[in-house]
């Protein structure tokens, strides 16, 4: 199974900042990574896949790069929306496996 | 809009089987994959299987084979996981997700299911 590793797993900022999350594939998966946000309560929701394609309707402050098996969603000008939690979720081969999950707080 | 309207909270004995439904709207049904992940209370995600509603077709993580099956009825634009041999550890938030093959584009609410005795 690939593995994926997302650092850090809990990150704090302020209203306005600019974010970044890592996630890591233990083995190549060229560009089949999506990233969701998921608030509590709710189910997730995607905001980018193909590692940097993003999904109709989500604002551009999001954005994904990467490729192989290093890849990072970068989140610029907070809005107080967005402190959730993200996964990142990588697709190969008939396997598919989310990160564990980085939470993003208010500072 | 895109809609999947899953069924309602389970509570089950280890054991058992649980069936849970998805009723997808606002598409036309058998073009996407409905795929089931689960989460159990406070963790990650966990991606159990999926059914491609045209063909019927499905595939299933290793974990859950053999004791997960998925089904649809295309009469009813809904599909169903059949989870058996509960144990605590199938104490989730079970949700489908519409989408391509690669990718979970559209979600229901979630049904939880916990196993009890």
């Amino acid at each position: 199974d690939i593995q994926m590793t997302q650092s850090p797993s809990t990150l704090s900022a302020s209203v306005g900042d600019t974010v970044t999350i890592s996630c890591r594939a233990s083995q190549s998966i060229s560009r089949w990574l999506a990233w969701y946000q998921q608030k509590p309560g709710e189910a997730p929701k995607v905001l980018i896949y193909d590692a940097f394609t993003l999904k109709t309707g989500v604002p551009s402050r999001f954005s994904g790069s990467g490729s192989g098996t290093e890849f990072t969603l970068t989140i610029s000008s907070l809005q107080p929306d967005d402190f959730a939690t993200y996964y990142c979720q990588q697709y190969n081969s008939h396997s598919y496996t989310f990160g564990q999950g980085s939470k993003l707080e208010i500072k | 809009q895109v809609q999947l309207l899953q069924s309602g909270a389970e509570v089950k004995q280890p054991g058992a089987s649980v069936k849970v439904s998805c009723k997808a709207s606002g598409y036309t049904f058998t073009d996407y994959y409905i795929h089931w992940v689960r989460q159990a209370s406070g963790q990650g995600l966990e991606w159990m299987g999926w059914i491609n509603p045209s063909s019927g077709g499905t595939d299933y993580a290793p974990k859950f084979q053999g004791r997960v099956t998925l089904t649809r009825d295309t009469s009813i634009s809904t599909a169903f996981m059949d989870l058996s041999s509960l144990t605590s550890d199938d104490s989730a938030r079970y949700y489908c997700a519409s989408g391509p093959i690669d990718r979970f584009d559209s979600w229901g609410q979630g049904t939880l299911v916990t196993v009890s005795s």
